[in-house]
């Protein structure tokens, strides 16, 4: 199956720092998704970014669709305590049989100190 | 509006029965997929259901069955249960077939 490397693993951060994280793939997707989860519960989605070079905002969060269409970044702006999460991205590939599957990073751990 | 709702929210089986676990999609999406996580991993792709066809299977084993009613709401089945089927099972829906999807808060199952 497709993989998704997802990076870093986990950061700790202080409150008010901005956050990097992003997503590789050996394939080229056609849709990147990112989703915030927090302990028992379902993932929730931030992000969804559908065109090479494309960059869309959330509030504090940026997200942008690799010109290659091989990659993703996920970019946190002055983080506070409520941040704290795991962070994943997905990818949809282009069409055939696999069309509507997501394909999931391994997630990144975020721990922000105040 | 409501969101992607999934019963039960918790389960408890032993090895070799069966599960059935709910999910009613978000209103007006055609849509419904299955994913299983286990702790410290991404979601993993089980089905996928749009207009009440199956459209998509991941690398599961014939164990694994589900289906979608006519009010878009989904069923998955989970026979002769393992140790490893332990998991949280999310549902989630989308408006088409691809695009952007919705997740349930999950079924945790364990399975002793």
């Amino acid at each position: 199956g497709q993989q998704l490397n997802q990076s870093p693993q986990s950061m700790f951060i202080q409150e008010g720092e901005d956050v990097s994280m992003n997503c590789t793939s050996s394939s080229i997707f056609n849709t990147w998704l990112w989703y915030k989860q927090d302990p028992g519960e379902g993932p929730v989605l931030l992000i969804a970014l559908y065109k090479a070079g494309e960059l869309t905002s959330n509030g504090r969060l940026t997200a942008q669709f690799g010109i290659t269409r091989k990659d993703s970044f996920l970019n946190i702006s002055a983080s506070i305590p409520s941040d704290v999460g795991i962070y994943f991205c997905a990818g949809q590939l282009k069409g055939g049989s696999t069309l509507g599957r997501l394909y999931f990073g391994r997630g990144t751990q975020l721990t922000v100190w105040p | 509006d409501a969101g992607v709702t999934q019963s039960p929210t918790h389960l408890i089986k032993t090895r070799g029965q069966q599960v059935t676990l709910r999910c009613s999609p978000i209103s007006g999406h055609k849509s419904v997929s299955w994913y299983q996580q286990v702790l410290g991993q991404g979601p993993q792709f089980i089905f996928q259901y749009y207009e009440k066809e199956e459209r998509g299977r991941g690398n599961f084993p014939d164990r694994f069955s589900a289906r979608q009613f006519p009010n878009y709401s989904s069923e998955l089945n989970v026979n002769a249960l393992l140790l490893g089927d332990s998991a949280l099972y999310l549902c989630a829906s989308s408006f088409g077939q691809s695009g952007e999807q919705f997740f349930g808060p999950g079924t945790r199952l364990t399975v002793l």
